[in-house]
């Protein structure tokens, strides 16, 4: 996950606010994501955002894309302690052969206190 | 329907043994993939395929090799284990670009 940067560690009160930030380098990117893990388990897709989007929002859920910083967002409104999980970016940049190949960054472990 | 089934859960091998991981897929999904994940390290993608009797080297291809004979079943081996093979390895299906399905993951030690 070399070209998808994200900062390892959110931690914040529950009913605030998070915000889980992610830098991606490759412009050929068709889609970005946001996948969730929760622990012992798989990762499960929360949203994803098309790259001719600004904005997406779904319930609580808030992604904001700058194209030009090359800039990925996610806002959890009212944060629940079921919100703690490792949270991933992910890109799908062309790889050879024609295909986009999800590439995800380290992801950003959110730990949520009552 | 189960989505994406990776076998085992679950192994310990010593260095030098092989071993195959089984993931299978019943979404009749065309692109397959194995990560790894590592602690501080994220995901990183070892080997994918994008259809049936075809397979592709990812970021972390070194000690392992693939096949994908039938569209359903994506096989990661490992010839000669090594410790550096410690990690947990998910395999991903999908149709598109738009969701990629995980698997469980499978826990391998190799001491």
């Amino acid at each position: 996950g070399e070209d998808v940067e994200q900062s390892l560690f959110l931690s914040v009160r529950e009913g605030d606010s998070s915000v889980i930030n992610c830098t991606y380098t490759d412009s050929s990117s068709t889609y970005l994501y946001w996948y969730k893990q929760e622990p012992g388990a798989g990762l499960q897709l929360l949203t994803y955002i098309f790259s001719n989007m600004d904005m997406k929002q779904d319930q609580r859920l808030t992604v904001l894309l700058n194209k030009k910083d090359k800039h990925l967002s996610l806002r959890i409104a009212d944060t629940q302690t079921g919100d703690s999980a490792i949270y991933f970016c992910a890109e799908s940049p062309l790889a050879s052969g024609g295909s986009y190949i999800p590439t995800f960054g380290r992801g950003t472990s959110l730990i949520v206190h009552p | 329907n189960a989505g994406v089934t990776q076998t085992p859960k679950f192994r310990v091998l010593k260095t030098g043994q092989s071993m195959t991981l089984l993931c299978a897929q019943d979404m009749n999904h065309e692109y397959m993939y194995w990560y790894r994940q590592d602690p501080g390290m994220g995901l990183r993608l070892i080997h994918y395929s994008v259809g049936e009797g075809t397979t592709a080297k990812g970021e972390v291809p070194d000690g392992y090799n693939v096949s994908r004979l039938k569209k359903q079943n994506f096989l990661l081996g490992l010839e000669s284990a090594a410790p550096s093979q410690t990690s947990v390895y998910f395999c991903a299906s999908s149709y598109g670009v738009i969701e990629a399905f995980f698997g469980q993951g499978t826990r391998l030690t190799v001491v």
